[in-house]
């Protein structure tokens, strides 16, 4: 089946460790996107990922980091320069077919990172 | 700087009955798409309609459909014969390449 698979889904972090976020797509997009969401809250973005080897800060990028080798993987790394870390991350993509930047984005199932 | 505006932080409403969420955005852009999200308990978003800016007519999608008055920059979303499934928080999200997304609207199905 195609779609977009986030893991784990539940991810515990210790204080001043770095911990690293799966998001894989097999929906051959071009775009992915990293967003987070506090409780209570609306999606904030993080980054994004128009090709590979290529992307841009969000509106919340400091204390995080990504990259983007392969077009179906966007890996999100939270560091330990990341001081309120404790959320629901979710990573969406989109194609570049069609509207192009109008497309709909999709959705994973996102990771809940708590902090021990 | 893009926003968007749920006004209405909590609905509920009876089973089979109509309910409408309201949205408002604020955008310089000429060309973009709207949207609405929503998410369940299981904090999956799930694309539920989405309305091309360019088009007059307003989308629909089975008991789901939008009121989209450009001019206002107002963006309902019209939900018919609710069911509990229908229970969610509910996301306006516009723009044309990155989501701008508001606080969202809490949707409860009374049985």
């Amino acid at each position: 089946d195609g779609g977009i698979t986030q893991s784990p889904k539940y991810l515990f972090r210790k204080e001043g460790q770095n911990v690293t976020l799966s998001c894989e797509q097999n929906l051959n997009h071009d775009a992915m996107y990293w967003y987070r969401q506090d409780p209570g809250q609306g999606l904030r973005l993080i980054y994004y990922s128009q090709i590979v080897n290529d992307f841009q800060k969000g509106d919340i990028a400091e204390g995080y980091s990504v990259s983007r080798e392969k077009k179906e993987s966007f890996p999100l790394t939270v560091t330990s320069a990341q001081k309120n870390p404790t959320a629901f991350y979710l990573c969406a993509s989109r194609s570049d077919a069609g509207t192009g930047r109008r497309e709909t984005q999709y959705f994973g199932p996102g990771t809940r990172l708590l902090v021990l | 700087a893009q926003t968007v505006t749920q006004s209405q932080p909590e609905m509920s409403v009876q089973e089979a009955e109509t309910v409408t969420l309201s949205c408002t955005y604020d955008t310089s852009e000429s060309d973009y798409y709207l949207f609405w999200y929503k998410q369940p308990p299981s904090r999956q978003m799930i694309l539920v309609i989405r309305q091309e800016a360019y088009k007059q007519q307003n989308a629909t999608e089975n008991r789901f459909s939008v009121n989209f008055q450009k001019a206002a920059k107002s963006f309902s979303l019209k939900i018919s014969d609710s069911q509990l499934g229908d229970a969610a928080m509910y996301f306006c999200p516009a723009r044309s390449e990155k989501l701008v997304f508001g606080k969202g609207t809490k949707l409860t199905v009374n049985p």
